[in-house]
């Protein structure tokens, strides 16, 4: 069975710097997707990023980007000039792909962040 | 386009009663999930629906939980009875396409006294 794990339960970073969130897991298929989900205190889970594993280039979306070693299993989530409103819990998350892989995503336990003013 | 929606947004009862879920999809999606995220833990899959099919409901404690999704839009997840051990966030989330990106609601908080 796939998991994921989140090395860092909290971390903080001052306001406009940058930080990287660890994320490995752990799979023997070769086809599936990566993603960071952000959880505010509304509770709900928001979609930041999402990579292929197929694909080599890193995912980005503003400011957040990711580094995605697939040897290494690694897939880490940096955050540039940071506000106030990135403060959350940040979860990285599996998904097989490919025809008849399952549709189950397979959550980290998560990194609580906080931005500093 | 509007959210998945989730009701109640907190419950709070005491053990041995009943509780009901109830998620509204975004529009058009043919696939629904509960999930189950206890505190301090990323969210758990209970159940998938495929339209009105529970396709994966390995997850699902059946003793004690049920889940329907009616005519493929609507679900309702229930416990009976509700033991200590239940008080979590239960998740409802929605997606579509071949992508499958995953669109939650905000969640039920509920906490079994």
């Amino acid at each position: 069975a796939q998991t994921v794990t989140q090395s860092q339960p909290e971390m903080s970073v001052q306001e406009a710097e940058t930080v990287t969130l660890s994320c490995t897991y752990d799979t023997s298929e070769s086809d599936y997707y990566l993603f960071w989900y952000k959880q505010p205190p509304s509770r709900q889970m928001i979609l930041v990023i999402r990579q292929e594993a197929y694909k080599q280039q890193n995912a980005t979306e503003n400011r957040f980007s990711v580094n995605f070693q697939k040897a290494a299993k690694s897939f880490s989530l940096k955050i540039s000039d940071s506000q106030l409103g990135d403060a959350a819990m940040y979860f990285c998350a599996y998904r097989s792909g490919g025809e008849g892989g399952s549709e189950k995503l397979v959550f980290g336990k998560g990194t609580k962040l906080t931005v500093n003013p | 386009e509007a959210g998945v929606v989730q009701s109640p947004r907190y419950k709070i009862i005491e053990k041995k009663q009943p509780v009901a879920f109830w998620c509204n999809p975004i529009s058009g999606h043919n696939t629904l999930y509960w999930y189950l995220q206890n505190l301090g833990q990323g969210p758990e899959l209970l159940i998938r629906y495929e339209n009105e099919e529970a396709v994966d409901d390995s997850q699902l404690p059946k003793d004690r939980f049920s889940a329907e999704r009616l005519k493929g839009v609507d679900s309702t997840l229930k416990i009976q009875p509700a033991e200590l051990g239940d008080s979590a966030v239960y998740l409802c989330a929605s997606s579509l396409g071949p992508d499958r990106t995953l669109h939650f609601g905000n969640g039920t908080r509920l906490t079994v006294t």
